[in-house]
């Protein structure tokens, strides 16, 4: 089955912690991001990725890191830095279909730090 | 101003009702538009992408007016099943890539 898994579903941390999310797609996608979600809110990019061995800052970067060592792959790193973690955590990935880009959802990280 | 601005309701209808929700957004360079269904507590889904000719799937119709930069869903036969949020999303392609910016959504009740 074609999709895109994250783990763990639920993470739960103490400040001062640094943490990593997985992602990973088997939908042969090249562009892959990562977005927060806080309750009630939209979802606000944290970074991007266009091909392997590149990436770029989203809005909201600050306290976050990423790596793309792989197609497949685009692991999220919350560091310490992070003033506010605790929130849910949704990796994409995106394809050319039919007249625009769609991007296809993972199920989502829920980190809770305290 | 936000970028794309959606009422976020809750919308409360019986089933069997049609329901329609609006979307504006700012920028008019905005290239694609999409509608994403979300349950609770879990990932966005894509609904339907939205073309300038307006697009039909099934009870689902999608228009968007690009001189009023307004979007707009319409569910007839409203199902208990569709109760959820459904968020409007915006899409920008540049040399940065295909950008996505989010609505905060517009969560939909429907009642038996």
């Amino acid at each position: 089955d074609g999709g895109i898994t994250q783990s763990p579903k639920y993470l739960f941390r103490k400040e001062g912690q640094n943490v990593t999310l997985s992602c990973e797609q088997n939908l042969n996608h090249d562009a892959m991001y990562w977005y927060r979600q806080d309750p009630g809110q939209g979802l606000r990019l944290i970074y991007y990725s266009q091909i392997v061995n590149d990436f770029q800052k989203g809005d909201i970067a600050e306290g976050y890191s990423v790596s793309r060592e792989k197609k497949e792959s685009f692991p999220l790193t919350v560091t310490s830095a992070q003033k506010n973690p605790t929130a849910f955590y949704l990796c994409a990935s995106s394809t050319y279909r039919d007249r625009g880009y769609e991007q296809y959802f993972g199920p989502g990280t829920r980190l809770t730090v305290t | 101003r936000k970028e794309v601005e959606q009422d976020p309701g809750p919308f409360n209808v019986p089933e069997g009702a049609t329901v329609a929700f609006n979307c504006t957004y700012s920028n008019s360079a905005s290239q694609s538009f999409f509608w994403y269904r979300q349950d609770c507590r879990k990932e966005p889904k894509l609904l339907m992408s939205v073309y300038s000719s307006g697009n039909e799937d099934g009870r689902f119709t999608a228009q968007l007016n690009r001189a009023s930069q307004y979007i707009s869903l319409l569910i007839r036969d409203s199902k208990l099943s569709d109760s959820a949020t459904y968020l409007c999303v915006v899409g920008l392609l540049n040399n940065a890539g295909n950008m996505l910016t989010f609505g905060g959504g517009t969560r939909l009740m429907v009642k038996p």
